[in-house]
């Protein structure tokens, strides 16, 4: 079984300023885990994944994640928020199901993320 | 390269009615899934098809909904007399035959169901 919480469902940054997004996992597998944005009617799109290489994985426009077995946490930072990642961010785990790992994906439930001027 | 296309991108049925989404996986993608977002909800995986294939269909309502990826044409998520809880945005996902942690998902951007 596994599962993924975000521990916060909104966050308000001011432009510039360092962004958190927490999310901690449960897995009974060496998990994936995973970033998504979704910008309002868009799609998903992959940020980062981590798939048990280092455990500081870099993604796309400045996001980073760490993960830290000790603390079951991926949580998902950038040094300086721009106007433009305001967004909804989805922490997800990979692996279990019918298949016994895969493409199954659990999401956590969303981070709604504000990014003000 | 076409990205994953789903269509339509907003639907509205009546209850009782039937919904038909449509997903067409990226090219030489031959994986597809299926997520539902609920309200306020994170995604929720569905089922997960090959060509005419169900591989794993342990997220899919036991009544009503059914999923079919057929050698050729879309996939299609299909949802008979539709209830206003089925009221949802549908994300399919596609992905290639390797399988792995290198193995990546490309998401669409959603079908908006509405039911009145």
């Amino acid at each position: 079984a596994q599962s993924v919480t975000q521990l916060d469902s909104h966050v308000s940054v001011s432009e510039g300023t360092p962004v958190l997004l927490r999310c901690n996992y449960s897995s009974s597998y060496s998990p994936s885990l995973f970033w998504y944005v979704q910008h309002p009617n868009k799609g998903l799109q992959l940020l980062l994944k981590y798939t048990s290489a280092a455990t500081l994985v870099k993604g796309i426009n400045g996001f980073e994640a760490e993960f830290k077995k000790s603390e079951t946490s991926f949580h998902l930072t950038k040094p300086s928020a721009h106007m433009s990642d305001a967004a909804e961010y989805f922490c997800v785990v990979s692996g279990g199901g019918l298949t016994g790992g895969g493409n199954k994906l659990t999401f956590g439930t969303g981070t709604q993320l504000k990014v003000e001027l | 390269n076409a990205g994953v296309m789903q269509n339509p991108r907003h639907l509205v049925r009546r209850r009782g009615q039937e919904a038909r989404l449509r997903c067409s996986p990226m090219k030489g993608h031959s994986h597809v899934y299926w997520y539902r977002q609920l309200p306020e909800e994170g995604l929720k995986f569905m089922v997960y098809l090959q060509k005419e294939n169900i591989i794993d269909e342990s997220g899919m309502p036991k009544e009503r909904f059914s999923a079919e990826f057929p050698k050729e044409g879309p996939s299609i998520l299909r949802i008979q007399q539709v209830v206003r809880g089925d009221s949802a945005a549908y994300f399919c996902a596609s992905s290639t035959d390797r399988r792995g942690p290198n193995e990546k998902l490309f998401f669409g951007s959603g079908t908006q169901l509405s039911v009145l």
